[in-house]
């Protein structure tokens, strides 16, 4: 199976600055990844993913995350915050010829102004 | 277009009751997972499903069953609440590989 671990479970930043959100994922098979985002009182909505090709992938809203194979790791970016991105984020990973999606414990993200 | 469809939205237990939470879809998707949030762990996954009358457990699967009669449903049975089973329980479906999750709106279920 599948695990993930996000290193940091509360990350505090200042609107209009930069952010990384870190996940590592640990499989022993190809993986599909994704980051999740989950506003206050309300369900998990995709934020974007990897599946294949390129390693850099965005967002509509601003958020980009690199696949490194190598360093087994999916982190989460943005050039410049602002408050409503105030969430939490969820790290998912899911094996090729899995049927199951295994996520991380979850990334407090609180843009202050 | 609904999307995933979970009720009841709030649901409050007495411990050795049973219940089931509701979850539909109409999507037409294949793939159907439950899942459970809890602080500081994350979504565990409970049970999840492949396709109609085909099902398997997860990371957390005691004390929950599940059946899928049909493509749309996939219903989430507590057979005996437990104060542990407090949490919030989210259901997923996707297409076929490769592809994401899209998840329900989730149930709150508090087990007194």
């Amino acid at each position: 199976a599948q695990s993930v671990t996000q290193l940091d479970s509360q990350v505090p930043v200042f609107e209009e600055a930069p952010v990384e959100l870190r996940c590592n994922y640990s499989s022993s098979v190809s993986v599909y990844l994704f980051w999740y985002v989950q506003y206050p009182n309300q369900g998990l909505q995709l934020l974007l993913k990897y599946l294949s090709g390129s390693t850099l992938v965005e967002s509509i809203n601003g958020f980009e995350a690199e696949f490194n194979k190598s360093q087994t790791s999916f982190h989460l970016r943005k050039p410049s915050v602002h408050i409503s991105d105030t969430a939490e984020y969820f790290c998912a990973v899911r094996g090729y010829n899995n049927n199951d999606m295994r996520f991380g414990a979850g990334t407090r993200l609180t843009v202050k102004p | 277009n609904a999307g995933v469809t979970q009720t009841p939205k709030f649901q409050v237990l007495k411990t050795g009751q049973s219940m089931t939470l509701q979850c539909a879809q109409d999507m037409n998707h294949e793939y159907m997972s439950w899942y459970r949030q809890d602080p500081g762990m994350g979504l565990r996954l409970i049970h999840y499903s492949v396709g109609a009358g085909i099902t398997d457990q997860g990371e957390v699967p005691n004390g929950y069953n599940v059946s899928r009669s049909t493509t749309e449903d996939f219903p989430l049975r507590l057979l005996s609440a437990a104060p542990s089973q407090t949490s919030v329980y989210f259901c997923a479906s996707r297409p076929g590989r490769p592809a994401s999750y899209t998840f329900g709106s989730g149930t709150r279920l508090t087990v007194v």
